[in-house]
């Protein structure tokens, strides 16, 4: 069946450092990759997304190129900022099994100043 | 748009109580799905459904039941609580025009059953 396993936190990083947060796949289709940020108390919210093999998917400085061959959607982001911490999400959507999503385990950040 | 909203946002409940989570959503969308979230476990799928009248149980549907008679309702109900079912339960819908589709999450519920 479908999963999404990504790294776990928690990381703590200090303003301005590089960020990576390594996520795989396993689909049986050709899926779409997101990932999903919450903060403290919120509901997810859509970050970037790819929906086809070497798609990159960018916003907010955060990039994630979706990689077929090796079935990864890596986050990075060159410099962070205290304003990011927060929960980030991997996540796929399989519409061979009806749209279903399918969410890895959340890794938590921390930016110090 | 006031995208997809949740009722209540805190319950706490005592065992072998019922209950029901209701979200709705305005954007037209086929697809709703609830989801529960356990710390440190991701979200997992409790139900989901493609469209009115239809309804599908996904990774962890025990304990619970749902229904969709309308494109814009779509609650969640528990039967009998038990403490496992402490979560927060977050409600999406996923819609959009082709090529711009995303999943769109309400606020969560917070549930405590003690």
């Amino acid at each position: 069946g479908d999963s999404v396993t990504q790294m776990e936190g928690p990381v703590t990083l200090s303003e301005e450092a590089f960020l990576t947060i390594n996520c795989t796949y396993t689909a049986t289709g050709y899926p779409s990759l997101f990932w999903y940020v919450q903060y403290p108390g919120e509901g997810l919210q859509l970050l970037l997304k790819a929906t086809k093999a070497d798609d990159k998917g960018s916003n907010k400085g955060f990039e994630a190129t979706y990689r077929k061959e090796t079935t990864s959607f890596h986050l990075e982001k060159g410099s962070v900022q205290v304003s990011d911490s927060a929960v980030y999400f991997c996540a796929l959507r399989d519409s061979s099994t009806g749209n279903q999503f399918y969410f890895g385990t959340g890794t938590s950040l921390t930016v110090i100043p | 748009n006031a995208g997809v909203t949740q009722t209540p946002k805190f319950r706490i409940l005592k065992i072998g109580q019922s209950m029901t989570l209701q979200c709705t959503q305005d954007m037209n969308h086929n697809y709703m799905y609830w989801y529960r979230q356990d710390p440190g476990m991701g979200l997992k799928l409790i139900y989901y459904s493609v469209g009115a009248g239809i309804t599908d149980k996904g990774e962890v549907p025990n304990g619970y039941n749902v229904s969709r008679s309308t494109t814009e309702d779509f609650p969640l109900r528990l039967e009998l609580a038990a403490p496992s079912q402490t979560s927060v339960y977050f409600c999406a819908s996923f819609g959009g025009k082709e090529g711009g589709r995303e999943q769109y999450f309400g606020p969560g519920t917070r549930l405590t059953v003690t």
